[in-house]
C-alpha cells in the first residue's frame, strides 16, 4: 500500500533555532501535499498546501515566513519551522494525495521548542 | 464556507457491543466525500471508511458502516461488535472537489472501550 514517511518522528529543539520535518512518498508520486498542525486534545488544522515545483499555498493565519514549504520532486515535500518559538510546539502531520486512492498520512513529528 | 461538525467529544462503549459516531457538515459543493479517520495514541491516522456524496449506497467496511443522509448533511459512523482496539479519537472529515482537495476535519470523538 501507499506509504508516506515522515522523519523525525520527534525532535527537541531551542528558541530561536530552525528544525526542517521531511515526507517522503515512498511507493507513488505525490503531486499534492498537505501540512497539518495539532494541538493536543484538539483536531487537525490545515496549514498549507503544497504542490510539486510551485509555491505553496498557505491557509489564513498562517506565516508562511516562518514555516516553509518546499515541494521540489514528486516524492518530497519539507516543512521548515524558522526561528522556532515554544508557541510552535505542536505535532505536524503530512498528507499525500495519491490519485483515486486518496489521502495517504505520514506518521507526524513532535516538536518541542524550549 | 466547509465545515464538519461531530458534537460527542466522548463516547464509551462495551467490548462486543455497537456504538454510533455522529457527524454532520455542511457545504454548498455538489462532488465532494466523506471519510472517518481513526487516530490512536500512536497518533498515525487510519482510514476506517470513506464514501462518495454521489453514491446512495452507504459504505461499508467489515464491522464499520455509514449512515449516510444526503439531505440532513448527517454522515454517522456504526461500529459493530466493538473491540478494545477500537479506542481511538475518530475524526470525520470532508473533502470537496472530488478527493483531490484539502480534508476538513472535525474535532473528534474520543472513543472508549470497556472490557
Amino acid at each position: 500500500g501507499a506509504v508516506v514517511s515522515q522523519h523525525p518522528s520527534w525532535v527537541i529543539c531551542k528558541s530561536g533555532t530552525s528544525v526542517k520535518i521531511e515526507c517522503r512518498s515512498l511507493d507513488f508520486q505525490a503531486t499534492t501535499m498537505f501540512w497539518y498542525r495539532q494541538f493536543p486534545k484538539q483536531s487537525l488544522m490545515l496549514m498549507a498546501t503544497s504542490n510539486e515545483g510551485s509555491k505553496a499555498t498557505y491557509e489564513q493565519g498562517v506565516e508562511k515566513d516562518k514555516f516553509l514549504i518546499n515541494h521540489a520532486s514528486l516524492t518530497l515535500s519539507t516543512l521548515t519551522v524558522t526561528s522556532a518559538h515554544p508557541e510552535d510546539s505542536s505535532f505536524y502531520i503530512c498528507s499525500a494525495i495519491q490519485g483515486a486512492r486518496g489521502y495517504t498520512f505520514g506518521s507526524g513529528t513532535r516538536l518541542t521548542v524550549v | 464556507a466547509q465545515t464538519v461538525t461531530q458534537s460527542q467529544p466522548e463516547m464509551s462503549v462495551q467490548e462486543a457491543e455497537t456504538v454510533t459516531l455522529s457527524c454532520t457538515y455542511d457545504t454548498s459543493e455538489s462532488d465532494y466525500y466523506l471519510f472517518w479517520y481513526k487516530q490512536p495514541p500512536s497518533r498515525q491516522m487510519i482510514l476506517v471508511i470513506r464514501q462518495e456524496a454521489y453514491k446512495q449506497q452507504n459504505a461499508t467496511e467489515n464491522r464499520f458502516s455509514v449512515n449516510f443522509q444526503k439531505a440532513a448533511k448527517s454522515f454517522s459512523l456504526k461500529i459493530s461488535d466493538s473491540q478494545l482496539g477500537d479506542a481511538a479519537m475518530y475524526f470525520c472529515a470532508l473533502s470537496i472537489g472530488g478527493s483531490q482537495g484539502n480534508l476538513i476535519f472535525g474535532k473528534g470523538t474520543k472513543l472508549s472501550v470497556k472490557p
